[in-house]
């Protein structure tokens, strides 16, 4: 069973349209983070979020973490084709001290065609 | 340039074959990871270290072996690895195992095992 889902799993959309991923679970999470992977390259992380009902914006990216801190969502408006990559959401489980204890879901392939 | 760097980038091995992927931060972090990044599958977590120690193995089998010289630089022992064993393989660093959820992953391996 996977622990973290991600939906949808593929994602192809022209310049300009705006879009919605979304990560949920069956489980509490006390803090999920949100990373992009371009091809040939590592994750990069783009934000976490702590608080249930949190809100982050990075530029055109608006992360949200749901209120029970089971899902969360990615929302990006007018999409440009650097955009483009495999959008992988992680959680750490309560009660996790260690670093080690990310779980990944297994991602959302976006790809923004100009 | 995340401050994670991974060498060779690529990697063709024969099922006989002994090799070696080498990973190393820039970045003064304390904890090192290895991940295996399979198509379809989420990231799979296989060996942590926590200042040069390893506190973590992930029902990893023995063909893989990891070592820990120093907190800059980690390793991954390969030998008579099987097909199935292709996949990236993603190092990653954070600040602590402990203290810090917000790993830094480098560009990968690439591997495939013929």
């Amino acid at each position: 069973t996977q622990l973290l889902e991600q939906s949808p799993q593929f994602l192809s959309i022209q310049e300009g349209e705006n879009l919605t991923v979304y990560c949920n679970s069956s489980s509490v999470f006390s803090s999920l983070q949100w990373y992009r992977q371009e091809p040939g390259e590592g994750p990069v992380l783009l934000v976490t979020v702590v608080t249930g009902g949190e809100v982050k914006k990075l530029k055109r990216l608006t992360f949200q973490f749901g209120d029970a801190r089971k899902d969360s969502s990615l929302h990006i408006t007018a999409a440009q084709p650097g955009d483009t990559g495999l959008y992988l959401c992680a959680g750490v489980r309560p009660g996790e001290t260690s670093g080690s204890r990310l779980t990944f879901g297994e991602g959302t392939q976006l790809t923004v065609n100009p | 340039e995340t401050g994670v760097t991974q060498t060779p980038r690529h990697l063709v091995m024969g099922m006989t074959n002994k090799k070696s992927l080498k990973c190393e931060q820039h970045l003064g972090h304390n904890a090192m990871y290895w991940y295996k990044q399979s198509a379809k599958k989420p990231l799979e977590l296989m060996f942590v270290y926590s200042l040069e120690e390893r506190v973590e193995n992930n029902s990893v089998p023995s063909r893989f072996s990891p070592e820990c010289p120093n907190s800059s630089h980690l390793f991954l022992h390969l030998h008579t690895l099987q097909p199935e064993d292709s996949a990236l393989y993603l190092c990653a660093s954070s600040r602590g195992a402990e203290d810090s959820y917000e790993q830094y992953f480098g560009p990968g391996t690439r591997l495939t095992v013929t």
